[in-house]
C-alpha cells in the first residue's frame, strides 16, 4: 500500500497570505495525484488532478505542483472561504488503490 | 449535473451487515468512463477508499476490506449499492457514494454523494 502523509496537519494562515501544503508518497505515484478541499459538514470537493490541472470552476489562486514522492498545493492569497481541511490522493493502477492523505486542516491566524 | 444521494440505515449492530444504496440522477451509471464507488470518513478522521465498479462488471477493493465488502448495481434504477459484513464499532463513518472519471491519462474523484452517517452500536 502506498502511504501518503501530508504536512502539517494544521496550518495557520492569514488572509490574504500564501499557504503551501505539502504531501509525500511513501513510493512514486508519476503523476497520479489529486488535492481536496473539504469543509465542515460537505463532503470532499476535487481542487486539482494530474498533479497542476485545476478542476471546472476552481480560483487560480490554486496551484499544484509536484513530482514522483514530492507534491504541494499552494494557495497564493487566502480568501475567507479557503479555510478547511485539504486532502491529497493518490492512485495505484495495479492493483487499483487510492489511498488519501491524512490531512491539513487550514485555520486562519 | 450527475447527483448522487446515500440511502440506508444509520445505524447497524456489531456483527451485522451495513447495506446503503446510491442513487444517480442527471446522468447514467452506464457513461463511460466514469467508475462508480464508495468512500467512508470516520468521526473527526480522514478518507478511506471502499471499492469501485464499471459498469460492464469489473470491481475492485481496498485489500483492507475486501473480505468484508460486496459492491453492486442496479442498472434498472440507476443505483448501486454497498454491502459491509461483519461490522464493529470502527466501521462507524459517514459514507459517500462517489463517481471517479477515469480516463487514458488521468482521473478523479468527479462527484460526491452528501454522506449519511452510520453508526454502529448495540
Amino acid at each position: 500500500e502506498i502511504v501518503m502523509t501530508q504536512s502539517p496537519a494544521t496550518l495557520s494562515v492569514s488572509p490574504g497570505e500564501r499557504a503551501t501544503l505539502s504531501c509525500r508518497a511513501s513510493q512514486s505515484v508519476r503523476t497520479n495525484l489529486a488535492w481536496y478541499q473539504q469543509k465542515p459538514g460537505q463532503p470532499p470537493r476535487l481542487l486539482i488532478y494530474a498533479v497542476s490541472t485545476r478542476a471546472t470552476g476552481i480560483p487560480a489562486r490554486f496551484s499544484g505542483s509536484g513530482s514522483g514522492t514530492e507534491f504541494s498545493l499552494t494557495i497564493s492569497s487566502l480568501q475567507s472561504e479557503d479555510f478547511a481541511v485539504y486532502y491529497c490522493q493518490q492512485y495505484n493502477n495495479w492493483p487499483p488503490e487510492y489511498t488519501f492523505g491524512q490531512g491539513t486542516k487550514l485555520e486562519i491566524k | 449535473q450527475v447527483q448522487l444521494q446515500e440511502s440506508g440505515p444509520g445505524l447497524v449492530k456489531p456483527s451485522e451487515t451495513l447495506s446503503l444504496t446510491c442513487t444517480v440522477s442527471g446522468g447514467s451509471i452506464n457513461r463511460s468512463p466514469y467508475y462508480w464507488g464508495w468512500v467512508r470518513q470516520p468521526p473527526g478522521k480522514g478518507l478511506e477508499w471502499i471499492g469501485k465498479f464499471y459498469y460492464s462488471g469489473s470491481t475492485y477493493y481496498n485489500p483492507s476490506l475486501k473480505s468484508r465488502v460486496t459492491i453492486s448495481v442496479d442498472m434498472s434504477r440507476n443505483q448501486f449499492s454497498l454491502n459491509l459484513s461483519s461490522v464493529t464499532a470502527a466501521d462507524t463513518a459517514v459514507y459517500y457514494c462517489v463517481s471517479i472519471y477515469s480516463g487514458s491519462y488521468y482521473w478523479y474523484f468527479h462527484h460526491w454523494g452528501q454522506g449519511t452517517l452510520v453508526t454502529v452500536s448495540s
